[in-house]
């Protein structure tokens, strides 16, 4: 029962903004949507989360929409090293027993 | 460089054996969580441990268990191994006991054979 879809694969040239989409439609009111990056094997990486407002740091932005059924992640100016699985996920902050998966993501392909 | 480390980077073992797969966090973070990734079933979160003591239990079969020491180092035990327990196990780090932000490690690759 996945909480989230994304679009299985992307491509972006690089040095142009990527948009990474992310439906959430049965969001609750308490939860969160966070995003985060796996590069080949590796551990994953957190990218940013927000509840409601949209976010910035240094590594990417989150919009949010005003019914918080979707998000948009954007990569202002990609890299070659931006290449990875990117995992959009919703969840409580608090939670106790929960089934959380990561789900199967978007492979983002940064083209030179 | 996460600041996490887990040993061993890879393993080995035979169905039905019991193996001991070790993390330590961020120095100052007190949480602790275990993830699985598998082919077929993505990353799923296991459990979560916090100061010391369990916070939170997700996807973790009977078979599997885990403590958190008072060094703050915690273990993941995986016993009666099945074929089906391959996977990358990986440990992630974080200063609250909220969900959230995690500092994740390299991982533990697990065949099982």
């Amino acid at each position: 029962d996945a909480k989230t879809t994304q679009p299985p694969s992307m491509d972006c040239a690089e040095g142009r903004a990527a948009n990474l989409p992310c439906n959430h439609s049965t969001i609750s009111g308490n939860e969160y949507v966070y995003w985060y990056r796996q590069i080949h094997s590796q551990g994953p990486q957190y990218i940013i989360h927000g509840l409601k407002n949209n976010e910035t740091n240094e590594m990417a932005s989150l919009i949010i929409t005003e019914d918080r059924k979707s998000s948009t992640l954007i990569l202002p100016h990609a890299t070659l090293r931006d290449t990875a699985v990117y995992y959009c996920i919703v969840s409580p902050r608090d939670f106790g027993n929960e089934k959380l998966t990561f789900g199967t993501g978007t492979r983002l392909t940064i083209i030179p | 460089d996460s600041g996490v480390t887990q040993t061993p980077k890879h393993l080995i073992t035979a169905t039905g054996q019991r193996v001991t797969l070790r993390c330590s966090p961020r120095s100052g973070d007190l949480s602790v969580y275990w993830y699985q990734q598998s082919l077929d079933q993505g990353l799923q979160f296991l459990i979560q441990y916090y100061n010391g003591e369990e916070r939170a239990k997700g996807n973790i079969l009977e078979r599997f268990s885990a403590q958190q020491f008072p060094d703050l180092h915690s273990e993941l035990n995986l016993s009666s191994l099945e074929l089906g327990d391959s996977a990358l196990y990986f440990c992630a780090s974080s200063v609250v006991s909220v969900w959230g932000e995690q500092f994740f490690g390299p991982g533990t690759r697990l065949t099982v054979l």
